[in-house]
């Protein structure tokens, strides 16, 4: 089954640091991958997604991602955190093949921001 | 305001009492999910529904039943909660069936059993 992983549960930056948030998916062939943020008390919301199109994806709020296929990777970078940045960051994968109902999640990054 | 509401958002209750987290969407979707969250294991999904009266299983679907009579409502039923269901259960609408299609989440219910 397809699957991603995200490497480490916390990350902690400084505000107007770099935010590398990394996320590797397993499948042969390339996959419908996104990135969803949950910030506290609140549902997840879209940040953005990999469709196949362009492997530079760039999402709400200065979030992007690229897509690697020879690294299996989808890692989501910020180049100046904010203090408002700080959520939990969830990178999910839809396989091929599938539709709305087959979107599997990763176990999501904590971010904090420090002043 | 396009939303996805869920209710309630926090209940405590004992083992064995029927509870039911109803969650409604006015975005006219016809696709809708539920979801628990627990640390260390990300979002998992429990059911999904297609279309009213259309509902499959989602990968962690035992101790837990759901139901479409309407388009626009999808409520979650334990019928007999277990400490293992303590968790935060979220529910989500798209309009399409597509592989790009995003989801809206509803703020999320956290749910006790003792």
């Amino acid at each position: 089954a397809q699957s991603v992983t995200q490497l480490g549960s916390h990350v902690s930056v400084s505000e107007g640091a770099l935010v590398l948030l990394r996320c590797n998916y397993s499948s042969s062939v390339p996959p419908y991958l996104f990135w969803y943020v949950q910030y506290p008390n609140q549902g997840l919301q879209l940040l953005l997604k990999y469709t196949s199109a362009a492997t530079l994806v760039k999402g709400i709020n200065g979030f992007e991602a690229e897509f690697k296929k020879s690294e299996t990777s989808f890692h989501l970078t910020k180049p100046s955190a904010h203090m408002s940045d700080a959520a939990e960051y969830f990178c999910a994968v839809r396989p091929m093949n599938t539709g709305f109902q087959k979107l599997v999640f990763g176990t999501g990054t904590r971010l904090l921001v420090s002043p | 305001e396009a939303q996805v509401t869920q209710n309630p958002r926090y209940l405590i209750t004992v083992t064995g009492k029927k509870l039911t987290v109803t969650c409604s969407q006015n975005m006219n979707h016809e696709y809708m999910s539920w979801y628990r969250q627990d640390p260390g294991l990300g979002l998992r999904q429990i059911y999904y529904s297609m279309n009213v009266e259309v509902t499959d299983k989602g990968d962690v679907p035992e101790g837990y039943k759901v139901s479409r009579k309407e388009k626009r409502n999808f409520p979650l039923i334990l019928e007999s909660p277990s400490p293992n269901q303590t968790s935060l259960y979220f529910c989500a609408s798209t309009a399409t069936s597509g592989r790009a299609g995003e989801l809206f989440f509803g703020e999320g219910s956290r749910l006790t059993v003792l």
